[in-house]
């Protein structure tokens, strides 16, 4: 079965300051992985997606997120946060056994950027 | 390119009524998905749609919970007679392709309250 666990609920940030937002996930099948974004009063959004390529996956404004199979992590990074990243992150795998993109969604990590 | 649009985006409902939710997916899109979030879970699948035809229900949560999509456009999910666990937020979805890689498209949701 697949699932995925974002281990932090919160996390709180200062402006200019790397954001690390964490997600393992379980799966039987060779993974496909999404960062998903939701601002307040706004829809999912699509950070970026893992499908067996490359391991480093670059996404939308200035994300990025590493799938390493040996921790079964699929972390997502940015460099230098700023005010309007906050937000909640979802860490999502599919599953295929129906044939179709089914989404298995995280819990979810709010990330809050100071001043 | 118009998004995926749902409505109401809010509603509130006494326990033992009826409410409809609509979705319209992105023009061209045959495979519509609904999910939703109660409060302190994670997004739940409910089920998909290709074209006018259910898929895959199996994520819906009992027989209050009737989806629609007549003629494979739009779809409508209703919930009768509403009970206070329903409360959440309802997310619409959409995709051209429905292989695993495929992306979904989201709407803004609508949060429903049941009171």
């Amino acid at each position: 079965a697949q699932s995925v666990t974002q281990l932090d609920s919160h996390v709180s940030v200062s402006e200019g300051t790397p954001v690390l937002l964490r997600c393992n996930y379980s799966s039987s099948y060779s993974p496909s992985l999404f960062w998903y974004v939701q601002h307040p009063n706004k829809g999912l959004q699509l950070l970026l997606k893992y499908t067996s390529a490359a391991t480093l996956v670059k996404g939308i404004n200035g994300f990025e997120a590493e799938f390493k199979k040996s921790e079964t992590s699929f972390h997502l990074t940015k460099p230098s946060a700023h005010m309007s990243d906050a937000a909640e992150y979802f860490c999502v795998v599919s599953d295929p056994s129906g044939g179709y993109n089914k989404l298995i969604f995280g819990a979810g990590t709010r990330l809050a950027v100071h001043p | 390119e118009a998004g995926v649009t749902q409505f109401p985006s809010h509603s509130v409902i006494e326990k033992g009524q009826t409410v409809t939710l609509r979705c319209d997916p992105i023009s061209g899109h045959d495979n519509l998905y609904w999910y939703r979030r109660v409060m302190g879970k994670e997004i739940k699948f409910l089920l998909h749609f290709v074209k006018e035809s259910k898929q895959d229900e199996s994520g819906m949560p009992n027989n209050r919970f009737l989806a629609e999509r007549t003629g494979g456009t739009y779809s409508t999910l209703k919930v009768q007679p509403a009970e206070l666990e329903d409360s959440g937020v309802y997310f619409c979805a959409s995709s051209q392709t429905q292989g695993a890689y495929s992306p979904l498209h989201f709407g803004n949701g609508t949060r429903l309250t049941v009171t």
